[in-house]
């Protein structure tokens, strides 16, 4: 299995309250993902990093920030959320972009809930 | 646009029944084709992938896709399931060619199978 470490595997706030996620990966890959699963929507894409401090946005990115600060791990905050963030968020790692052909490894993932 | 679709949101087949998810995608250039699946309170665990080698795949615990070209289509099958199949899986699509969905990965909304004794 892909050493991907996702915390906390659970969490319960309040709106309004700011939630930081945190990926580690000991695979020293270079892109990182941050998605959301939702029933009946799959998984959506809310930022990824290409390298350290380079991220971008993905198809679902509003409430959203990201930082990558060293190669192995990757922050995603949600500086004030919402019940609409309750979800369940996964992070995965990739060695290089999609279009190459390389999968993506996924980590166990964070249940978020917020009331 | 460029779309996957799985087709049927929950599978139910007998322990031993041939098992058939399947998946379309929308691309005028044939995608990078992947297949995953979800246990409960886990991550995704790749089962497979196509990546234009051949259109037949194999992947793990005994699934295999094949990739038509002509229909769109990149479905998972299983000769005989077994409990141990029950999951979520996904199908994933890497567009190759212009699009907002250039170079990431666009899962599908997932199908739901269940294997009854």
């Amino acid at each position: 299995d892909a050493g991907i470490t996702q915390s906390p595997r659970h969490k319960v706030t309040e709106t309004g309250t700011p939630v930081t996620l945190r990926c580690h990966q000991t695979e020293n890959h270079r892109y990182m993902y941050w998605y959301r699963q939702d029933p009946g929507h799959g998984l959506r894409l809310i930022h990824y990093s290409y390298g350290v401090k380079d991220t971008d946005k993905g198809e679902v990115s509003d409430g959203y920030s990201v930082s990558r600060s060293k190669t192995e791990d990757f922050l995603l905050t949600l500086e004030s959320a919402t019940s609409s963030q309750t979800s369940v968020y996964f992070c995965a790692i990739s060695r290089d972009r999609v279009i190459s052909n390389q999968p993506q490894h996924f980590g166990d993932g964070t249940r978020l809930s917020i009331l | 646009a460029q779309s996957v679709t799985q087709l049927g949101s929950h599978v139910s087949v007998s322990e031993g029944a041939l098992v058939l998810l399947r998946c379309n995608y929308s691309s005028s250039v044939p995608p990078y084709l992947f297949w995953y699946v979800q246990y409960p309170n886990q991550g995704l665990q790749l089962l497979l992938k196509y990546t234009s080698a051949a259109t037949l795949v194999k992947g793990i615990n005994g699934f295999e896709a094949e990739f038509k070209k002509s229909e769109t289509s990149f479905h998972l099958t299983k000769p005989s399931a077994h409990m141990s199949d029950a999951a979520e899986y996904f199908c994933a699509v890497s567009f190759k060619a212009g699009g907002t969905s250039y170079g990431k990965l666009t899962f599908g909304q997932g199908t739901i199978l269940t294997v009854h004794p």
